[in-house]
């Protein structure tokens, strides 16, 4: 595996489920992020893990609840979702956490709540 | 505050013509800049960065951006588009030294035979 990956690439899930995304890179990096991506609007960004701590979180519901158990894994874990949350949940890997770095980006999950 | 936007939400260009996708900034401290690309059912590829060197930047696919401070405009240009250039394009902000990353809406560029 090179690069960043991400599973499951495509998720349907009820309102009432528990489910998790999982992220992984393989770059060496040390700072990870979640981006949100809707129909017609811009990426946001949800979280950033920096060296394993979460250095931001850009106000984002207690649905949605990351964790960095390592500096090459990313987990998004998933509950009691409102059918706008569905979207495409993207993952991405840098070397440091500040402004100014190359973000490295997975293929995404495409996530659909029933 | 950072903000960014992109001028065109749709592009359409004939093969072997030139590509323009145009992008304005807004950014209270020195601003680092950057366009990625996102093709169907891919993640975004970074086709090219600016962080205060040179103001006109050098990408990958031939694409690249002249940096314009006194018209806070960073356009991504390309002399000839091919077919496989068809995809989003994303202009994105951040500062250094803080977390924030902003997206533009994004441009689709449509790349005619």
């Amino acid at each position: 595996e090179t690069g960043v990956t991400q599973t499951p690439r495509h998720l349907v899930m009820g309102m009432t489920n528990k489910k998790s995304l999982k992220c992984e890179q393989h770059l060496g990096h040390n700072a990870m992020y979640w981006y949100k991506q809707s129909a017609k609007k811009p990426l946001e960004l949800m979280f950033v893990y920096s060296l394993e701590e979460r250095v931001e979180n850009n106000s984002v519901p207690s649905r949605f609840s990351p964790e960095c158990p390592n500096s090459s894994h990313l987990f998004l874990h998933l509950h009691t979702l409102q059918p706008e949350d569905s979207a495409l949940y993207l993952c991405a890997s840098s070397q440091g956490a500040g402004g100014g770095r190359e973000q490295y980006f997975g293929p995404g999950t495409r996530l659909t709540v029933t | 505050a950072q903000s960014v936007t992109q001028l065109d939400s749709h592009v359409s260009v004939s093969e072997g013509t030139p590509v323009l996708l145009r992008c304005n900034y807004s950014s209270s401290y020195s601003p680092s800049l950057f366009w990625y690309v996102q093709h169907p059912n891919k993640g975004l590829q970074l086709l090219l960065k600016y962080t205060s060197a040179a103001t006109l930047v050098k990408g990958i696919n031939g694409f690249e951006a002249e940096f314009k401070k006194s018209e806070t405009s960073f356009h991504l240009t390309k002399p000839s588009a091919h077919m496989s250039d068809a995809a989003e394009y994303f202009c994105v902000v951040s500062v250094t030294g803080g977390f924030k990353t902003i997206f533009g809406a994004g441009t689709r560029l449509f790349v005619k035979a």
